[in-house]
């Protein structure tokens, strides 16, 4: 039983397309993060949401906005891609945004746009 | 939060006690030290965390120093699929809940 799960786990596309990420997390976490791994393998943390509330906005550029419609689910929503927005995306959660506290990731999705 | 260092690479047999350490040296007193680990094209794993005191779960140990500024996760009985890039990091319990990741080390388990 997946903790938190991403959909698609590849996505290959034009450049200029839109194209979304699903997450959702089975944990009844509070908060919900999207974090970016480049091909370098660094890998930053873009938005972070607490109760359907952006929290974080990492200086994303605008194309990328994120939506909660609710706490268990945190979409990532890509306009006009760019070739360097190909890297691979997770989604993580945890219990709450401050306190100590564990963060769980999704398996990731590998967006590749050419 | 407070910055980590880390060397990028290290080796273990299999079977053998894996000491990865981290140095943090600016950490301040209410920032705790949390370990992640990044097995091949997968997401990063939590590990452990610990503020001054040693801690011990199922997975690992780690070990922080009195003055707290450097500590060493300990893998007991590395094994081959232990081989992942282990990261260290130095957050607050106050912050926003994101986790700065460094480069962190590549533990290479060899047979």
């Amino acid at each position: 039983d997946t903790a938190v799960s991403q959909t698609p786990k590849y996505l290959v596309t034009q450049m200029g397309n839109d194209k979304s990420i699903k997450c959702e997390q089975n944990l009844g976490h509070d908060t919900m993060y999207w974090y970016k791994q480049d091909s370098k393998k660094f890998l930053k943390i873009m938005f972070s949401y607490n109760n359907k509330e952006l929290i974080i906005n990492e200086t994303v550029p605008n194309r990328f906005s994120p939506k909660s419609p609710d706490k268990a689910h945190l979409n990532l929503h890509i306009n006009s891609l760019e070739l360097g927005d190909s890297a691979v995306y997770f989604c993580a959660s945890s219990q709450s945004q401050g306190g100590v506290t564990e963060a769980f990731f999704g398996q990731g999705t590998r967006l590749t746009v050419v | 939060d407070a910055k980590t260092t880390q060397p990028p690479s290290m080796d273990c047999a299999e079977g053998r006690a894996a000491n990865l350490p981290c140095n943090h040296s600016t950490i301040s007193g209410n920032e705790y030290v949390y370990w992640y680990r990044q097995i091949h094209s997968q997401g990063p794993q939590y590990i452990i965390h610990g503020l001054k005191n040693n801690e011990t779960n199922e997975m690992a140990s780690l070990i922080i120093t009195e003055d707290r500024k450097s500590s060493t996760l300990i893998l007991p009985h590395a094994t081959l699929r232990d081989t992942a890039v282990y990261y260290c990091i130095v957050r607050g319990s106050s912050n926003t809940g994101k986790l700065i990741f460094g480069q962190g080390t590549t533990l290479q388990v060899k047979p």
